[in-house]
């Protein structure tokens, strides 16, 4: 079956250190590779996407990276914000079924920013 | 404004209790999902959608049920309620065919005592 793992945390960083959050995964198929981002109190936020190997999704800052040789899809950002301070989510679709049957996640990584 | 809203946000409720957590969204999306969120087990499916009247268990569905009567709502219902099934729950859509986002609502926190 699918199955994301991902660093649990937590993670401690400075404002303006460099981040990386690992993910890799196990699927079938020709997954989708996403990261949700979990603010407290609130539900998951798509952060970015790719759909494809050696796609590279980007929003806020944040990159990654398809590397399907490696079945990694790693979030980095060059320097971290004190309201970067979240829980961060690896998933996949891996398409069969249309994607009707939702994401597969990692547990999630909790990551604390300090100024 | 497009979402996912849930209801009730918070409820604490006893053992055997029927109780309903609604789900509504507003986009027209096709699929729609139920998931549970537990501290260090991530989030897991318990049931989805593909359209109405269609439901699928996913990963832990036991002690659930779910209906779509009509496009915009997916109810969760639990008929009799156990401590292991306190939880956060989550509503989420999805457009359908091969869009592979999810859109969540902010969340049902569930205490069954």
């Amino acid at each position: 079956g699918n199955s994301v793992t991902q660093m649990e945390g937590p993670v401690t960083l400075s404002e303006e250190a460099f981040l990386t959050i690992n993910c890799t995964y196990t699927a079938t198929g020709y997954p989708s590779l996403f990261w949700y981002v979990q603010y407290p109190g609130e539900g998951l936020q798509l952060l970015l996407k790719a759909t494809k190997a050696d796609d590279k999704g980007s929003n806020k800052g944040f990159e990654a990276t398809y590397r399907k040789e490696t079945t990694s899809f790693h979030l980095e950002k060059g320097s971290v914000q004190v309201s970067d301070s979240a829980v961060y989510f690896c998933a996949l679709s891996d398409g069969i079924g249309g994607g009707a049957d939702g994401l597969t996640f990692g547990k999630g990584t909790h990551l604390i920013i300090q100024p | 404004e497009a979402q996912v809203t849930q209801n009730p946000r918070y409820l604490i409720t006893v053992t055997g209790k029927k109780l309903t957590v609604t789900c509504s969204q507003n986009m027209n999306h096709e699929y729609m999902s139920w998931y549970r969120q537990d501290p260090g087990l991530g989030l897991r499916q318990i049931y989805y959608s593909m359209n109405v009247e269609v439901t699928d268990k996913g990963d832990v569905p036991e002690g659930y049920k779910v209906s779509r009567k009509e496009k915009r709502n997916f109810p969760l219902i639990l008929e009799s309620p156990s401590p292991n099934q306190t939880s956060l729950y989550f509503c989420a859509s999805s457009p359908g065919p091969l869009s592979y986002e999810q859109y969540f609502g902010p969340g049902t926190r569930l205490t069954v005592t």
